[in-house]
C-alpha cells in the first residue's frame, strides 16, 4: 500500500518569514497527493492536491507544492507565513478509496 | 451551504453506553467516508461505502457498525462504549475515487468516553 512520511513533527516559524513543510511517499507510479489543513478545533480543509501534469501545484491561502518525483516527496511551501497559517498540516495519499495520511506536522508562528 | 455535515459536534458518554453520529452530504457525492483521528492526531480511515455499498472495513471492533440509508446519508453507531473511543471522527465524501476530484470532510464529532 502506499504511504507517505512527514519528517518534521513540529515547526516553528516568525510571522512573515516562508514555510515548507516535508512530505515523502512510497509508491511506485504517480500517486494521488493531498495536503489538508487543520486549525485548532476544526475539520479538514483541502490546500491543494496533485493528479497528474504540471509538479507545481498552487492552492489555497497562498500556499503551493511542488511533485519530485526523483525524491518521492511532494512538500508544501508558502513565501510568506501570517498567524492565522498556525495549525496541523497532513500530507496524504490516494489508496483507492481511501485517504493514507502522515502523522501531521504541527506549524507555530510567532509574532 | 454546509457540503458534509456532521452531528453532534461533540458528545461526551458514560463507559458501556450506546451512541450514533449522522452524516449528510449534499454534494452528490456516491463514496462516504469514516475517519477516526486518535489524540495523537493520527488519522485512519474505518469504513467507506459506494452506493450505500460497504467496500472498505478496517480493522474496526465489531462494536462500531456504520449504516448508510442512501448515498447522501452515512451514519455510525457505536456499541458498549470504551475509554479508548474517545477520538475525533470525522465523514468525508468524494465523487468516485479521491483520483477525480478529492475528498471534503466534515467538521468532526469529538466523542468522549468518561
Amino acid at each position: 500500500a502506499q504511504s507517505v512520511t512527514q519528517p518534521d513533527i513540529h515547526i516553528t516559524v516568525s510571522e512573515g518569514a516562508s514555510l515548507e513543510l516535508r512530505c515523502n511517499y512510497s509508491y511506485g507510479a504517480t500517486p494521488y497527493l493531498f495536503w489538508y489543513v487543520q486549525s485548532p478545533g476544526q475539520g479538514l480543509q483541502l490546500l491543494l492536491k496533485y493528479f497528474s501534469g504540471d509538479t507545481l501545484v498552487q492552492g489555497i491561502k497562498g500556499f503551493e507544492a511542488e511533485f519530485k518525483r526523483s525524491q518521492s516527496s511532494f512538500n508544501l511551501r508558502k513565501p510568506s507565513v501570517h498567524w492565522s497559517d498556525a495549525a496541523e498540516y497532513f500530507c496524504a495519499v490516494d489508496n483507492d478509496y481511501k485517504l493514507s495520511f502522515g502523522a501531521g506536522t504541527t506549524v507555530t508562528v510567532r509574532a | 451551504d454546509t457540503a458534509v455535515s456532521q452531528t453532534p459536534k461533540y458528545l461526551v458518554t458514560q463507559m458501556g453506553n450506546d451512541k450514533s453520529i449522522k452524516c449528510e452530504q449534499n454534494l452528490g457525492h456516491d463514496t462516504m467516508y469514516w475517519y477516526k483521528q486518535d489524540s495523537k492526531k493520527f488519522l485512519k480511515i474505518m469504513f467507506s461505502y459506494n452506493n450505500k455499498e460497504l467496500i472498505i472495513n478496517e480493522t474496526v471492533p465489531n462494536r462500531f457498525s456504520p449504516k448508510s440509508p442512501d448515498k447522501a446519508h452515512l451514519n455510525l453507531h457505536i456499541n458498549s462504549l470504551e475509554l479508548g473511543d474517545s477520538a475525533v471522527y470525522f465523514c468525508a465524501s468524494s465523487q468516485g475515487g479521491a483520483s477525480n476530484y478529492g475528498y471534503t470532510f466534515g467538521s468532526g464529532t469529538r466523542l468522549t468516553v468518561v
